[in-house]
C-alpha cells in the first residue's frame, strides 16, 4: 500500500459545482498535513494546511480524520482557476514528506 | 508567504556534462532543504533531504554518487547532476523548510528547473 494515496481523476466539473478530494495516508505516526495546489509544469504551491478541528479559508474547506487516516479538500463554488492538481502531502515526525500523486481537477464554463 | 528562487529555470546540455542547480531562500532561513525530481503526469519524487552543514540524506534508490547536494549555509543549496544522460531528463524542484514562524513545517517550493539533456 502506499503511504499516501490519491484518486488521480480528473475530476470534471462545471463551474459553480462543489467538489470534494480525499487523501489516505498509512502512516499512522504521521504529523502534520498539507494540501499543494500545482499547475501544469509549475511548482506545487501551498494551498492550506490541515488541522483536526478542520480548517476553511475562503471557498476551501479542509479536514482531518487521525482515526481513519484521511484528509479531505472540499472546494465550493468551483472557478476555472481551480483547474490544477491537487497533492496531499503528509509529513512524518521527521518532517519528511510524501507526496500522493494529485488529484487533477478541470473546471469547465 | 516564503519566496524560495531556483536557478536555472531551463537548462539543456549535452550528454556527460554536470549541471548545477542553486536553490535560495530569499526571506527566511532554512536548515533544512528537499530536492525533487518529477515526470511528466506523475507525482514529485523525494530524491534528497540537504541539511546545512551536513551530508544529504538520500532516497533508496538515488545515486549520491551522481546527484551530489552542497548545504553551504542557511540560505543556499545545490543539486549537480553529473555526468548527466538522457535519462535524466525530468523537472527538478527544491523545497526549503522554514524554521521558524506559524508553520515550521511548512515547504516552500521554488519554481523548478527542467533539465533536457540531449
Amino acid at each position: 500500500r502506499k503511504e499516501v494515496e490519491q484518486d488521480p481523476g480528473p475530476f470534471n466539473v462545471p463551474e459553480g459545482a462543489t467538489v470534494a478530494f480525499n487523501c489516505t495516508y498509512s502512516n499512522s505516526a504521521s504529523q502534520s498535513f498539507f494540501w499543494y495546489r500545482q499547475d501544469c509544469r509549475k511548482e506545487p504551491k501551498l494551498l492550506m494546511s490541515v488541522y483536526s478541528s478542520g480548517n476553511e479559508d475562503g471557498r476551501f474547506t479542509a479536514q482531518l480524520n487521525r482515526a481513519s487516516q484521511y484528509i479531505s479538500l472540499l472546494i465550493r463554488d468551483s472557478k476555472l482557476s481551480d483547474s490544477a492538481t491537487y497533492l496531499c502531502v503528509v509529513n512524518k515526525r521527521s518532517y519528511i514528506p510524501t507526496f500522493g500523486r494529485g488529484t487533477s481537477l478541470i473546471v469547465h464554463p | 508567504g516564503a519566496v524560495v528562487s531556483q536557478h536555472p529555470s531551463r537548462v539543456i546540455c549535452k550528454s556527460g556534462t554536470s549541471v548545477k542547480i542553486e536553490c535560495r531562500s530569499l526571506d527566511f532561513q532554512a536548515t533544512t532543504m528537499f530536492w525533487y525530481r518529477q515526470f511528466p503526469k506523475k507525482s514529485l519524487m523525494l530524491m534528497a533531504t540537504s541539511n546545512e552543514g551536513s551530508k544529504a540524506t538520500y532516497e533508496q534508490g538515488v545515486e549520491k554518487d551522481k546527484f551530489l547536494i552542497n548545504h553551504a549555509s542557511l540560505t543556499l543549496s545545490t543539486l549537480t547532476v553529473t555526468s548527466a544522460h538522457p535519462e535524466d531528463s525530468s523537472f527538478y524542484i527544491c523545497s526549503a523548510r522554514a524554521t521558524s514562524g506559524d508553520s515550521p513545517d511548512t515547504q516552500y517550493f521554488g519554481p523548478g528547473t527542467r533539465l533536457t539533456v540531449l
